[in-house]
């Protein structure tokens, strides 16, 4: 099972919007709509932020969205602030009880 | 949430095995599929495998097949993964994740994480 593909690095200023995306396959992103997104920040466990593609876990701020067209999911923060800089990674189901994580975008408070 | 607490970090020799534990809460333990995940340095997360609430199925990554053992015990309310025949590209960050009932093919909460070194 191959690692979803992310972007390296995203950049905004603050107050911006930023999307970035996270590619895979019909075996995985395409084929099953639970798509999740994770926060991490450096030396702390990941966070959950977005699941099921585009809902939010109770207590994640609104700027967070998600969504998925085919085999891309895309997570957009909007309003971006300084506490949103970290290591964001996706998450997919891939059938047959497996997972895969994306190779991680660092996202970058200008 | 209450995180699950991992066990503390452990340095092994090559060829060696590491069984790491993962305590979490006696509400959930029952009914949850407890997840491992593991980060090298400086690297992205990797799914591991998954053992299901009864303790008899598992699911692991092909990568690791053969070499991962994941068990649960449920008095104490705590999963197990045992990983032999370590090299060094298995030195990392392993966590566990919960994915609880009424929440599936999402991880969440994550333990704290336990850092294993492989070194001669």
């Amino acid at each position: 099972q191959s690692a979803l593909t992310q972007p390296a690095s995203v950049s905004g200023s603050p107050g911006q919007s930023i999307t970035f995306s996270c590619t895979g396959t019909t075996g995985d992103v395409g084929g099953y709509d639970y798509v999740s997104w994770y926060r991490q920040h450096p030396g702390k466990a990941p966070q959950l932020m977005i699941y099921d593609v585009s809902y939010r876990p109770s207590g994640v701020s609104d700027r967070f969205s998600g969504s998925k067209s085919g085999n891309t999911a895309s997570l957009t923060i909007s309003g971006l602030q300084a506490e949103d800089e970290a290591d964001y990674y996706c998450s997919s189901f891939a059938g047959s009880s497996s997972y895969v994580f994306g190779t991680g975008t660092k996202v970058t408070v200008l | 949430q209450v995180q699950p607490v991992q066990s503390g970090a452990e340095v092994k020799k090559p060829g060696a095995s590491v069984k790491l534990s993962c305590r979490t809460s006696g509400n959930t333990f029952s009914t949850s599929f407890m997840h491992w995940v593991r980060q090298a340095p400086g690297q992205g997360l990797e799914w591991i495998g998954l053992i299901n609430p009864n303790g008899i199925n598992t699911k692991y990554a092909q990568k690791f097949q053969g070499r991962v053992t994941m068990t649960r015990d449920t008095p104490t309310s705590t999963v197990y993964m045992e990983l032999s025949s370590l090299t060094s590209e298995d030195t990392a960050v392993y966590y566990c994740a919960e994915e609880r009932t009424g929440s599936y093919k999402r991880f969440d909460p994550w333990g704290q994480g336990t850092l294993v070194t492989v070194s001669s």
